[in-house]
């Protein structure tokens, strides 16, 4: 079965530090990866995501992450970190044995800039 | 549109009442998702159209769940007999393929609440 594990809830930084945000996963097959944010009475707004390649993939608004199929990981970062980045953020995978019909979001971990 | 249009926002809905949400995808998007996020949870899949042909109605969680896309490109999702656990908000999300690196685009979500 397939599954994806945010370990933390909350993450706090502050401003200009840079940030990393966990995800690990389950799946048979090759991974296909995604992160997502979701700010306040809004959707969940695509970030970036891993198919095959480069093990570090670039996103939207400056993030990235690095694919370790080794640690079975996607971990979400970003250099330098802005208020405007406090967020909820979502780990997502599909597998072939989900097939297109599925994504597997994680349980989201909230991101809190700190002026 | 530009997007993906949900409507409504927002429903209030008394025990045992019929509600209808609505979800306009991307114009020209082939796949159309629903998924069920409640409170502090990761979104959590329904049902997966392709075209006009509803392909998995796995994540549904009762018969009292129903969702059309009778030409392929609106949808709607229906609860019967709505309960107070059906409160959440239901993301429509729509994909340009049914490929699995294609990346989800998400509507606003309608938040359900059920008295």
């Amino acid at each position: 079965a397939q599954s994806v594990a945010q370990p933390e809830d909350q993450v706090n930084v502050a401003e200009g530090n840079p940030l990393t945000v966990k995800c690990t996963y389950s799946v048979s097959g090759n991974p296909y990866l995604f992160w997502y944010v979701q700010y306040p009475n809004r959707g969940l707004q695509f970030l970036l995501k891993y198919i095959t390649g480069d093990n570090l993939v670039k996103g939207s608004y400056g993030f990235e992450a690095e694919f370790n199929k080794s640690q079975t990981s996607f971990h979400l970062k970003k250099p330098s970190a802005l208020v405007s980045d406090s967020a909820l953020y979502f780990c997502a995978v599909r597998g072939l044995q989900t097939g297109a019909n599925n994504l597997f979001f994680g349980t989201g971990t909230r991101l809190t800039v700190i002026p | 549109g530009a997007g993906v249009s949900q409507s409504p926002r927002y429903k209030v809905a008394k025990r045992g009442q019929d509600v209808a949400l609505r979800c306009d995808p991307i114009s020209g998007h082939v796949s159309l998702f629903w998924y069920q996020q409640a409170l502090g949870q990761g979104p959590e899949f329904l049902t997966y159209f392709q075209n006009e042909a509803q392909l998995d109605k796995s994540g549904l969680p009762s018969d009292r769940f129903f969702a059309e896309r009778p030409e392929g490109s609106v949808s709607t999702l229906k609860i019967q007999r709505t309960q107070q656990e059906d409160s959440a908000v239901y993301l429509c999300a729509s994909s340009i393929s049914g490929a699995l690196g294609g990346e989800l685009f998400f509507g606003e979500g309608s938040r359900l609440t059920v008295l």
